[in-house]
């Protein structure tokens, strides 16, 4: 079955320390990867999407992810994290290509980040 | 203003009481979609729908209906039958099923 895994549940970081989060798919061929952010409060947001192309992908607020196909992984980076960083980070993929493949969301990581 | 708007946020009903969750998009996006958010468990998929007047089993559609009369609304009905209705539910929409999905605020359901 297709899955989406994410292994950081709770990830605690002071303001300017260096941010990654993991995000490992299951699947094979072509995909359409995600990152999504829900702040507090808020609905979900789309960070950064993959679909094709250079595998480094650069996203809003500073954020960017690199997608290594041969490790199916599609980690989130950030070089400086700030308090407003602070929220729950969805990981999200599907095969690419077809009609109706589903996507499939990690189970988050919540992020908090102190001044 | 464009966008996906759901309501109400937060809405309270009795065991055994249907309940529907409004879902309207102005984006003039085909594929819409309900997601049920719960604490450590991510998003899973209920129902979406392509086009209108179709629509499909999402993951765990037990105990939900939908409806697709308008391509702007998507409402999602969670019956009596679902066993552990209290969440928060999410919806969403794209341009068609292979595009970004964007999502509503969603409507945190309590069951009492």
């Amino acid at each position: 079955a297709q899955s989406v895994s994410q292994h950081n549940h709770h990830v605690i970081l002071s303001e300017a320390a260096s941010l990654e989060l993991g995000c490992n798919y299951s699947y094979g061929g072509t995909v359409n990867l995600f990152w999504y952010v829900q702040y507090p409060g808020q609905h979900l947001q789309l960070l950064l999407k993959y679909f094709s192309g250079d595998p480094l992908v650069k996203g809003i607020k500073g954020f960017e992810a690199e997608f290594i196909k041969s490790k199916f992984s599609f980690n989130l980076r950030k070089p400086s994290v700030q308090w407003s960083d602070t929220a729950e980070y969805f990981c999200a993929g599907r095969r690419g290509g077809g009609a109706t493949n589903k996507l499939i969301f990690g189970t988050g990581t919540l992020l908090a980040v102190q001044p | 203003d464009g966008g996906i708007t759901q309501s109400p946020k937060y809405l309270f009903r009795k065991e055994g009481q249907n309940v529907t969750l409004s879902c309207e998009q102005n984006l003039n996006h085909d594929a819409m979609y309900w997601y049920r958010q719960d604490p450590g468990q991510g998003l899973r998929l209920i129902y979406y729908s392509q086009i209108v007047n179709d629509f499909q089993k999402g993951d765990i559609a037990e105990g939900y209906s939908v409806s697709r009369e308008k391509k702007e609304s998507f409402p999602l009905t969670v019956t009596s039958a679902q066993k552990n209705p209290t969440a928060f539910y999410l919806c969403a929409s794209s341009i068609g099923v292979a595009d970004t999905q964007y999502f509503g605020p969603g409507t945190r359901l309590t069951v009492l």
